[in-house]
């Protein structure tokens, strides 16, 4: 099946500092991708819908200047977490959706970063 | 997109098949019911989906009653690897189809020696 990375699987930073996570998908091309975070015992939570080439759309709540999303190839979207405190602390999933597969249209996950911020 | 409810947690014996239940009173003609599972802090895995018919692939079958205002999941011979938190998602398809999946908390399934 397609497959999705993300790099780094963990990070630690301090407050204050700004992180980049990588999604890439390794054997197709994503027009679209999907940004989540999830906390412990939670599901998961839609952050913002990432577009080739144009800005990401942002889910009520989630603050656009926070949470910087770049969409630059069709095998690439990065979320990069600004100024990060410990609230910002989670897991942070992407998932991307297979431009090429339009009849069965299902979403392919990353494994996930995990974010400490200390 | 409609919304779903799901049993918090289900206990099923290793080889015995798990049924998980989905509610979704509230579809509209033009939505799919997709399933996804999430292992211990693993990204979601694609399971099946469906619009109105039964289907049925390699890892499960989906039963879709007649009214699709419910549907049941069925792994035909749980493993202890099937142990993961089971999420029943319903989203309009099609050409109008935006992509995004909304979780609810999905069913915690475990499985048992």
């Amino acid at each position: 099946g397609a497959v999705v990375s993300q790099h780094p699987s963990r990070v630690i930073c301090k407050s204050g500092t700004s992180v980049k996570i990588e999604c890439r998908s390794l054997d197709f091309q994503a027009t679209t991708m999907f940004w989540y975070r999830q906390f412990p015992k939670q599901s998961l939570m839609l952050m913002a819908t990432s577009n080739e080439g144009s800005k990401a759309t942002y889910e009520q709540g989630v603050e656009k200047d926070k949470f910087l999303i770049n969409h630059a190839s069709l095998t690439l979207s990065t979320l990069t977490v600004t100024s990060a405190h410990p609230e910002d602390s989670s897991f942070y999933i992407c998932s991307a959706r297979d431009a090429g597969n339009k009849g069965r249209d299902e979403q392919y996950f990353g494994p996930g970063t995990r974010l400490t911020v200390t | 997109d409609a919304k779903t409810t799901q049993p918090t947690s289900m206990d099923c014996a290793e080889g015995r098949a798990a049924n998980l239940p989905c509610n979704h009173s509230t579809i509209s003609g033009n939505e799919y019911v997709y399933w996804y599972r999430q292992i211990h802090s693993q990204g979601p895995q694609y399971i099946i989906h469906g619009l109105k018919n039964n289907e049925t692939n390699e890892m499960a079958s989906l039963i879709i009653t007649e009214d699709r205002k419910s549907s049941t999941l069925i792994l035909p011979h749980a493993t202890l690897r099937d142990t993961a938190v089971y999420y029943c998602i319903v989203r309009v398809g099609g050409s109008s189809n935006t992509g995004k999946l909304i979780f609810g908390q999905g069913t915690t399934l475990q499985v048992k020696p």
